[in-house]
């Protein structure tokens, strides 16, 4: 199958700093990357979805000014978790497709620890 | 928005029996179910999947049936072995596109 990678695989910040998490296809064009943050022993939940070249579609509760996703290559997604507060640690995982119909590809994750 | 409820939360069965996920969603129009398995700390892997068009798929120890009426599927795992303790989410979505995921699963394979 396709290969996503992640990077950091895990951080930790103080409260109030900002993380950027790059998720990237290794070996295909991802047309929509799509993010999420699952927390301890919970579902994966939807954050947004990015395609390349446009704004991103965040889901309903994710506040756009706090998670700043760009979807800047076909092999490149941020996510950037601004002012960012311990509530905020979490599991972020990213996926990738070669088109909105296709197959989702997911990253290993980014373990975010906000002190 | 797609609503999907995965039933139980845990399961522990004998090393050799069977384990059976169960799965509703709400969104009639969802045409695409896959199922992942997840170890601490790693990624989904996508273990099965099936379309609308299909009523059941197998491959090797693992099925999954899908009952587009009752708006219900199932994952099924025969001969369990203790490499199969993990968490399991079943997810739903029209077309593969914003996957919609259930609760997860915790299945735990006693020797």
């Amino acid at each position: 199958g396709a290969v996503v990678s992640q990077h950091p695989s895990r951080v930790i910040c103080k409260s109030g700093t900002s993380v950027k998490i790059e998720c990237r296809s290794l070996d295909f064009q991802a047309t929509t990357m799509f993010w999420y943050r699952q927390f301890p022993k919970q579902s994966l939940m939807l954050m947004a979805t990015s395609n390349e070249g446009s704004k991103a579609t965040y889901e309903q509760g994710v506040e756009k000014d706090k998670f700043l996703i760009n979807h800047a290559s076909l092999t490149l997604s941020t996510l950037t978790v601004t002012s960012a507060h311990p509530e905020d640690s979490s599991f972020y995982i990213c996926s990738a497709s070669a088109s909105v119909y296709n197959e989702q590809f997911f990253g290993p994750g980014t373990r975010l620890t906000v002190l | 928005g797609e609503n999907v409820e995965q039933h139980p939360s845990t399961l522990s069965v004998q090393e050799g029996d069977s384990a059976v996920i169960k799965c509703t969603y709400s969104d009639s129009a969802s045409n695409y179910f896959p199922w992942y398995k997840q170890e601490l700390g790693k990624r989904p892997q996508l273990i099965i999947d099936i379309r609308s068009n299909v009523g059941e798929k197998k491959d090797q120890r693992i099925a999954v049936t899908l009952n587009k009426t009752a708006k219900h599927f199932s994952l099924h795992i025969t001969e369990t072995q203790p490499e199969d303790s993990a968490v399991y989410f079943c997810a739903a979505s029209i077309s593969d596109y914003k996957l919609s995921f259930g609760a997860g699963t915790t299945v735990t394979v006693r020797a």
